[in-house]
């Protein structure tokens, strides 16, 4: 069965750190990119960042609200991404989602996880 | 990088087409067909049932379609039944390997 399995997420408090990861089986992990995605309670997604694969050098990119604070990294022998969180504040409050663009190529998540909230609050 | 706009909500009976709008800017939708539509229910991750556009995945029904004019995008569900009641998002390309979501429109099925 082709998976992503998110873990890692609980409660922290502002200025704190948490580090998510993302299992992933049942496909070629080292193949496509690897992305996270959040989703504020009641709220719309948001797309976190990116990890390319090994063949693009590992290039990672962020979006304008999480640069310089996360950072995203994976370990193919492990078939493992991770999200690294600094500085979190009370808006990165959410579940987060890994996806990947396996089957359909980019810019189309076609497998994701089932999420893992994170709560950062005092 | 500015959210998509999407319509917060859209409502049909059972039988209907109905279609939802997702408009970006000519640095986004604009100018690449990297767009994509996810269905997402309550609790659940979303899914990918339109990619590049207007192509859809194996397994998604022939009732959902997706279109691109100019600036907007549009997705289509013709034969509305009580199972497509869920949350709708797009997604597009915004240059610079950054991507960016809709901020979803919620179907009624009345």
């Amino acid at each position: 069965e082709v998976q992503l399995v998110e873990s890692g997420g609980g409660l922290v408090q502002p200025g704190g750190s948490l580090k998510l990861s993302c299992a992933g089986s049942g496909f070629s992990f080292s193949g496509p990119g690897m992305y996270w995605v959040r989703q504020a309670s009641g709220k719309g997604l948001e797309w976190v960042g990116r990890i390319r694969s090994k063949a693009n050098s590992y290039a990672t990119e962020y979006a304008a609200s999480v640069k310089g604070r996360f950072t995203i990294s994976r370990d193919d022998s492990k078939n493992t991404a991770y999200l690294q969180m600094n500085s979190l504040k009370t808006e990165d409050t959410a579940v987060y989602y890994c996806t990947s663009t396996y089957y359909y190529g980019p810019g189309a998540f076609d497998i994701w996880g089932q999420g893992t909230m994170v709560t950062v609050s005092s | 990088h500015s959210a998509l706009t999407q319509p917060a909500s859209v409502s049909g009976s059972p039988g209907q087409s109905i279609t939802i709008s997702c408009t970006g800017a000519s640095s986004d939708i604009g100018t690449y067909s990297l767009l994509s539509w996810y269905q997402q229910h309550p609790g659940k991750a979303p899914k990918l049932i339109i990619y590049e556009g207007n192509k859809r995945p194996s397994g998604v029904s022939n009732r959902f379609s997706g279109s691109k004019s100019g600036n907007t995008a549009s997705l289509t569900i013709s034969g509305l039944q009580a199972e497509d009641a869920a949350d709708y998002y797009c997604c597009s390309y915004a240059g610079s390997n950054t991507l960016v979501f809709g901020g979803g429109t919620n179907l009624t099925v009345l």
